[in-house]
């Protein structure tokens, strides 16, 4: 099955520490997208990746870092530095980086200990 | 920055009745979509309008673009509880690539 997955479903973070979460698609999309939902809001941008090795800053970077060493893989870095990580984490793809459909994850939810 | 703003914030319905919903834009765009997400899950495409259509259809789903007024609407008709969830509008604006921008989304709940 084709498909995009997010893991864990759930992520529990301590103060002070690094978490990743993690992102893999197989439907050989370039594009790649993370976003940030809290409750009963929209979605926000954090990071994008048009192409392996490249990836740029969204409306909300402070405090998170990506990687996209793989074409199906691009994994988001929780830093300390984000004060507020309380969120539900949405990944997704896309074809190409024209504005077309994005196939979402089933996302993860992250929860301050 | 949000793109776009959808009203109502929340809608409730009967089984059966149909359910509008709105998204206002500020910006040129290449196109609009609409996407689904129930409780808890991730989002689901339903449907595409380019920026030169007026309408289109998808099963029980209608969707109008009105550039001048920079607007679009999605009807569900015969609403079914299944159709309980969250709808968000995306915009893509013109120009060269610029980032897909959601909106805060309707939630709409379909009481059977």
């Amino acid at each position: 099955d084709g498909g995009i997955t997010q893991s864990p479903k759930y992520l529990f973070r301590k103060e002070g520490q690094n978490v990743t979460l993690s992102c893999e698609q197989n439907l050989n999309h370039d594009a790649m997208y993370w976003y940030r939902q809290d409750p009963g809001q929209g979605l926000r941008l954090i990071y994008y990746s048009q192409i392996v090795n490249d990836f740029q800053k969204g409306d909300i970077a402070e405090g998170y870092s990506v990687s996209r060493e793989k074409k199906e893989s691009f994994p988001l870095t929780v830093t300390s530095a984000q004060k507020n990580p309380t969120a539900f984490y949405l990944c997704a793809s896309s074809i190409g980086d024209r504005g077309g459909p994005q196939y979402f994850g089933p996302g993860t939810r992250l929860l301050v200990l | 920055s949000q793109q776009g703003e959808e009203d109502p914030q929340a809608l409730s319905i009967q089984e059966g009745e149909n359910a509008t919903m709105n998204c206002s834009y500020k910006t040129s765009i290449n196109n609009l979509q609409w996407y689904r997400q129930n409780s808890g899950r991730g989002l689901v495409h339903l449907i595409l309008i380019r920026s030169n259509e007026r309408e289109k259809h998808s099963g029980r789903l209608r969707v109008t673009l009105d550039t001048s007024k920079k607007s679009s609407s999605l009807l569900i008709t015969a609403s079914r509880a299944a159709d309980t969830a969250s709808y968000f509008c995306a915009t893509a604006p013109s120009g060269g690539y610029q980032k897909v921008t959601f909106g805060t989304g309707t939630k709409l709940q379909v009481i059977p």
